[in-house]
């Protein structure tokens, strides 16, 4: 089936460590996005790419890094630059064509804990 | 993307409908409602979107105003596991490509 698939879906980490999460989808969608969601708050988005080898920050993009090198995949880095890493991570995917309005899916989120 | 406006939280019994609503009077012709709902700890789930008309899904309905500044999704028999966080987003496919968020609706279904 397609979808978007997150991993690991729990991490844990010491500070100080860079640390990569996983993001691949095989739904053929142009863009990718990442967010982060601290508990009880909604999503916060970190960067996004609309096509490869191009993304742009988002609102809270300091302390992380991303790659787009593939259509399919989409991974975040954790920089030791990120003061509270510690939080709930997603990523989602959408076509870009604007036509009909286009459903965006999101992964299962991945759970970083550092320590 | 076209700011939009929900309560923070509402309550609804079960087996009762779940009436939520959403302000977006910002929105353009163009641009769609999308209704996302968000169990704890798991991705957002899509329910439903809509551009003009009312839509109607196995999951649930949305209303649209005629002027497009509001709607409201329908949940017509709320069960225990609705209970979750509902966002209504109006993203501007334009070649900023952003996708943003809002606080959502919590929803608790109580029995």
């Amino acid at each position: 089936d397609g979808g978007i698939t997150q991993s690991p879906k729990y991490l844990f980490r010491k500070e100080g460590q860079n640390v990569t999460l996983s993001c691949e989808q095989n739904l053929n969608h142009d863009a990718m996005y990442w967010y982060r969601q601290d508990p009880g708050q909604g999503l916060r988005l970190i960067y996004y790419s609309q096509i490869v080898n191009d993304f742009q920050k988002g609102d809270i993009a300091e302390g992380y890094s991303v790659s787009r090198e593939k259509k399919e995949s989409f991974p975040l880095t954790v920089t030791s630059a990120q003061k509270n890493p510690t939080a709930f991570y997603l990523c989602a995917s959408r076509t870009r064509d604007r036509v009909g309005g286009n459903t965006i899916y999101f992964g299962e989120g991945s759970w970083l804990t550092v320590v | 993307d076209a700011k939009t406006t929900q309560p923070p939280s509402m309550d609804c019994a079960e087996g009762r409908a779940a009436n939520l609503p959403c302000n977006h009077s910002t929105i353009s012709g163009n641009e769609y409602v999308y209704w996302y709902r968000q169990i704890h700890s798991q991705g957002p789930q899509y329910i439903i979107h809509g551009l003009k008309n009312n839509e109607t899904n196995e999951m649930a309905s949305l209303i649209i105003t005629e002027d497009r500044k509001s709607s409201t999704l329908i949940l017509p028999h709320a069960t225990l596991r609705d209970t979750a966080v509902y966002y209504c987003i109006v993203p501007s496919w334009g070649n900023t490509g952003k996708l943003i968020f809002g606080q959502g609706t919590t929803l608790q279904v109580k029995p």
